[in-house]
């Protein structure tokens, strides 16, 4: 069975402009979860969607914004593009939205700000 | 707020020796406690899970001890190989959806 995927695996963008980032959780799994890590510190939490519903989100401005498809599927969009946004982005699925959840990792996608 | 902390960041050590990786969190009211693996580049492989009502989870080499009352963990690596070689992340999940809240991290490199 196939992980969790993402695309693009790299991106370069400019200040100002619009990203939109995907996943694909793995199969059978109901719950994606988005990540931002800025080199060398940990992921901090963005968002979580359940069955197509905001369950949660961390401390992002509004720039941030995601959605969830009737297949669970996820896109990750960014607006109004800064140099501090560069990082890997990652994604994580669960089969439930339930706490304690196991998550796992896609490879993420590397986004590069000029 | 969780906060969580790794301690060392960084750790070199000859290949076939054991060591420990220590993990601290601020708030005791957690689900479970995860360590991942990291390589450069790359995404995270998780490596243990240790639910809040356990003390202890093992795979392989790797065994992982949780003490919830004091905030702490342990990741515990034996005998060591090159292929080691990774950052290693602990994660707590806490209240809100299912949300992790990460530690920094800690770099290990295993040399010959």
């Amino acid at each position: 069975d196939a992980g969790v995927t993402q695309s693009p695996t790299h991106l370069i963008k400019t200040r100002g402009q619009h990203v939109t980032l995907r996943c694909s959780p793995i199969s059978g799994h109901k719950s994606v979860s988005w990540y931002q890590q800025v080199l060398g510190q940990g992921p901090q939490f963005i968002f979580q969607y359940y069955e197509k519903e905001e369950r949660g989100r961390g401390n992002f401005p509004d720039r941030f914004s995601a959605r969830q498809f009737p297949n669970y599927s996820s896109e990750l969009n960014v607006n109004a593009l800064l140099l501090g946004d560069s990082a890997l982005y990652l994604c994580a699925s669960s089969w439930g939205q339930g706490e304690g959840q196991p998550q796992h990792f896609g490879d993420g996608t590397r986004l590069s700000i000029l | 707020k969780q906060e969580v902390t790794q301690i060392p960041a960084a750790l070199s050590v000859p290949e076939g020796e054991n060591l420990v990786l220590n993990c601290s969190f601020t708030d005791s009211a957690i689900y479970n406690l995860q360590w991942f693996r990291q390589d450069p580049g790359k995404g995270l492989t998780s490596l243990l899970l240790i639910q809040s009502s356990q003390r202890e989870q093992t795979s392989g080499r790797l065994n992982a001890s949780l003490d919830k009352s004091s905030g702490r963990s342990t990741l515990y690596i034996a005998a060591s190989q090159p292929g080691d070689s990774a950052t290693y992340l602990c994660a707590v999940s806490t209240g809100g959806g299912n949300k992790l809240t990460f530690g920094t991290g800690t770099q290990l490199k295993v040399e010959l």
